[in-house]
Order: structure tokens, then C-alpha cells, then sequence
């Protein structure tokens, strides 16, 4: 196992676009994060999974953003009708208990 | 509202030096509080937690609730500290964490 991964690492869209990325955890881990991170700020909550269940949800999310886990294994993360300001760079975590573990993140260029 | 606070964007410090990066947050119970940090070109990764007072590569923190600090500390800052260090807080009772903007260090040899 090589720790979480995400894919795609980048993504250029133009605005309006709908975009999706995808998360696969520590194949054990239960848990899994979705943060946003834009540049000179720190990482962002955006969604927390427990297995399949959407447990928490930033209000920051609008509903323009969703995510799944279908199988409490991968997750997925869709923004619809993209802007701007959805620029930002998506990390994705994964745990067992208060210790996460990150991915590599996925950079979105919003045109 | 949660908050977690770091005023340094940048702390310079000479190789074996001591250093202390600075976290304050604002929450009125008692909440759990974890430094992370990112090497260059690595990923973010937990460094430590309140909870477990540990030290970790040299680091300790301490939870100050009367002045809402978790204040990130080492006697003798190396090169390879050199890094951007977030402190982050989780609200009890839920999943949320909340980080804050970061710190670069830059460790001068």
C-alpha cells in the first residue's frame, strides 16, 4: 500500500464545467476527509465519510459540490457549473483513528 | 466560532536555535489539538497531538487552555525542520478539524 492517492494530481476546466476527482484511501482505513486548501491558507474541511455514510458536511459546501463513497472504499468528490473560485488545491485524508493521512492532493485551474 | 490562529507566516531561525511556533484558538470547551506539517514537495503528515504529549523529531507542545495556546516548541532547530507547520483543532463530538494558515520555517545554517 502506498498511502492515499488521488487522481487526477491536475485538473484545468473551464468555468461552468463540471469536474470529478477521485480518493482512494489506506485500504483498512474507515475513515475519510475531503479538504479544500487555496494558497497562503491552511487545508479547508469540506465532508467527512465513516465507511460509506456521509457523516459531516461543511456548510461551506454548497450544493454545487458532492461527494460519495459507494462502498466505504474509494470516494469521489463532483463540482458542477465550476468557477473561479473553486481554484484550489482538493486533499483527500484517510484514518483509523485522530490520525490522518494525507494524499497528494488534486490541483483544480478553474479558466 | 472555532478559530485557529497563527500570526507567523514565516519564523527565520539560525541552525540550533531554539524555536517556538505560535497556535491560539478559540473554543470554549476543551478541544483536541494537533500540529501537522509539510516538507517540501511531501505530504501533509501529523507531527503530534495534545492528547498523546509526546515528542516527536524533538518537538513538544503544551495545551494551555487559560490562554487557549498549543504553542509548537524545540530547543535546538535543525536544517531538516525547515518546513510549513499547521496547527489544527478538532471540535469534540464531531469530525470537523479546523487548521490553521501555516507557518513556513526556515531553518538558516
Amino acid at each position: 500500500d502506498t498511502g492515499v492517492s488521488q487522481d487526477p494530481r491536475h485538473k484545468i476546466t473551464k468555468r461552468g464545467q463540471n469536474v470529478t476527482f477521485r480518493c482512494d484511501p489506506i485500504s483498512e482505513h474507515n475513515r475519510l476527509y475531503w479538504y479544500r486548501q487555496t494558497l497562503g491558507q491552511g487545508p479547508e474541511f469540506l465532508t467527512y465519510f465513516q465507511n460509506e455514510a456521509q457523516l459531516e458536511k461543511s456548510r461551506l459546501l454548497s450544493d454545487r459540490f458532492s461527494a460519495e463513497r459507494p462502498k466505504g472504499s474509494f470516494s469521489t468528490l463532483e463540482i458542477q457549473r465550476t468557477e473561479q473560485g473553486d481554484s484550489a488545491m482538493y486533499l483527500c485524508a484517510s484514518s483509523l483513528d485522530e490520525t490522518q493521512y494525507f494524499g497528494p492532493g488534486t490541483r483544480l485551474l478553474v479558466l | 466560532a472555532q478559530r485557529v490562529t497563527q500570526p507567523e507566516k514565516l519564523l527565520s531561525v539560525f541552525k540550533g536555535a531554539p524555536v517556538e511556533l505560535k497556535c491560539n484558538y478559540s473554543y470554549s470547551g476543551s478541544p483536541e489539538l494537533f500540529w501537522y506539517v509539510q516538507y517540501s514537495r511531501q505530504r501533509l503528515q501529523l507531527l503530534l497531538r495534545h492528547i498523546s504529549r509526546e515528542s516527536i523529531k524533538g518537538f513538544t507542545a503544551d495545551l494551555n487552555k487559560g490562554e487557549t495556546s498549543f504553542h509548537l516548541k524545540k530547543p535546538f532547530a535543525q536544517e531538516e525542520d525547515s518546513a510549513m507547520y499547521y496547527c489544527a483543532l478538532r471540535v469534540p463530538g464531531t469530525y470537523k478539524y479546523i487548521f490553521g494558515t501555516g507557518t513556513r520555517l526556515k531553518v538558516l545554517a
